[in-house]
Order: structure tokens, then C-alpha cells, then sequence
């Protein structure tokens, strides 16, 4: 079990469909992260939030369109997909105040499947 | 540019010591994470070095060396559930510094 909860864990939609994935945590953390992550790659950061305001959008399409309603939520708004979106969605979560060296946290993930 | 290398695949027998390298070209460092990943779950954070030297956390530690660009995580006394993803991940300093820089992970199996 991680910390940082995030569904739903499977989504399968088709390419007009409009989704949300979710994603909370109550660790008191103000920095919030979207990755998307490709059978046997790394993570590939999306999104990062601060404090509520977006801080990185790493040049991600506007199908992908990220919100951050409180310092505990952050969702991931989906329309119009593409099947090469297909991937495994994670949600991860930091500290902020006290330094560099804080680790970033991980939720389960959403796999997602386009058709 | 900005690079992290490490093995693709390493296979290890339960009971052993398993070291496994990370090596990184990157335009400023201001620390290295280790991460796990099982397959089809999410990372889970190991271990972080920003001075040189070794940190130990009981079974897995990890080595610094700033100036040379490298890392290695050691994992002792190995069980089959260390059969993972293992990812390194070094914070760039230059711009932005909660952005993570990753390598594309080492596959580690343990054998019984």
C-alpha cells in the first residue's frame, strides 16, 4: 500500500471518450507530480504542481490536462486520446519546505488503455 | 546533454551481494535517488545520496562519488522478492530542481 492513492487503477476508453484520473494524498506534501510511464522505461514527467499552481508542464499535449483543485488532489483530464497515450499514469507527491532531498512518492498508477 | 547509464540486466543468485552501477553526465547535480519497481507497481524511493560516501539502510546501500559521476547501489543477503526494477535518478540543479532525471532502470533477477 502507498501513501499517495490513485484511481481508477485500469481505464479503458476509446479515443472520444473524455476521462478523469485522480489522484489524493494526506501527507501534508505541496508538490504534486503527473508521469507517464511506457512498459520498461522510466517515468516520463508530464506535470508539476506547487503549491496548487502549475510549475512544469513538460511540452505535454493539451489532450492531457492536468488540475489541482487542493493542496491533497490532483486530477488528469483526458479527451480526444490517441492510442500511443496507452500507458501506465502515475501520481507522485514531495515536500516542499525543508530541502532538496526530499523523495518523491509514489502512487499504484492508472493503467489506461485507448482503442 | 544530460545522460544516466546503467546495466540493462543483471542476474544474481539469493543469498548474495549484488552491486549494481549508475553512472551520470548531467549539466548540475543536486542529488541521486535509487528507486525499486516491481513489475506493474509503482516506484518505491531506496535511497538518496547527495555527499560522497556510502549510506546504509540495512539490507541495500548506496554509494556517492561526485567526481567521478557515479553511483552503485548494493543489496546483500538477496531474496527473491529483490527481483525488481532498479532506477537511478539524479536531480538536475541547473533550472528547476524537482525534476528527476532517469536512467532506464536495471532489471535485476535473483535465482534461487
Amino acid at each position: 500500500d502507498t501513501e499517495v492513492t490513485q484511481t481508477p487503477k485500469h481505464l479503458v476508453m476509446g479515443m472520444t471518450n473524455k476521462k478523469s484520473l485522480k489522484c489524493e494524498q494526506h501527507m501534508g506534501h505541496r508538490a504534486m507530480y503527473w508521469y507517464k510511464q511506457k512498459a520498461k522505461k522510466p517515468p516520463e514527467l508530464m506535470f508539476v504542481y506547487s503549491y496548487e499552481k502549475l510549475s512544469i508542464n513538460e511540452s505535454v499535449p493539451s489532450r492531457f490536462s492536468p488540475e489541482c483543485p487542493n493542496s491533497s488532489l490532483l486530477n488528469l483530464h483526458l479527451h480526444a486520446l490517441q492510442p500511443e497515450d496507452s500507458a501506465l499514469y502515475l501520481c507522485a507527491s514531495s515536500q516542499e519546505e525543508r530541502g532538496n532531498n526530499q523523495p518523491q512518492h509514489f502512487g499504484d498508477g492508472t493503467r489506461l488503455s485507448i482503442l | 546533454g544530460q545522460n544516466i547509464d546503467q546495466p540493462t540486466e543483471m542476474t544474481a543468485t539469493e543469498g548474495a551481494i549484488v552491486q549494481i552501477n549508475c553512472t551520470y553526465q548531467t549539466s548540475g547535480f543536486n542529488g541521486l535517488f535509487w528507486y525499486q519497481q516491481h513489475a506493474g507497481e509503482a516506484p518505491t524511493f531506496l535511497s538518496y545520496n547527495v555527499l560522497d560516501g556510502l549510506e546504509e539502510k540495512g539490507r541495500f546501500s548506496s554509494f556517492l562519488s561526485r567526481s567521478k559521476g557515479y553511483s552503485y547501489l548494493l543489496l546483500k543477503e538477496l531474496q527473491m522478492k529483490d527481483s525488481a526494477s532498479y532506477l537511478c535518478a539524479v536531480r538536475d540543479q541547473a533550472g528547476n530542481n524537482r525534476k528527476l532525471i532517469w536512467g532506464l532502470g536495471t532489471s535485476l533477477a535473483v535465482n534461487p
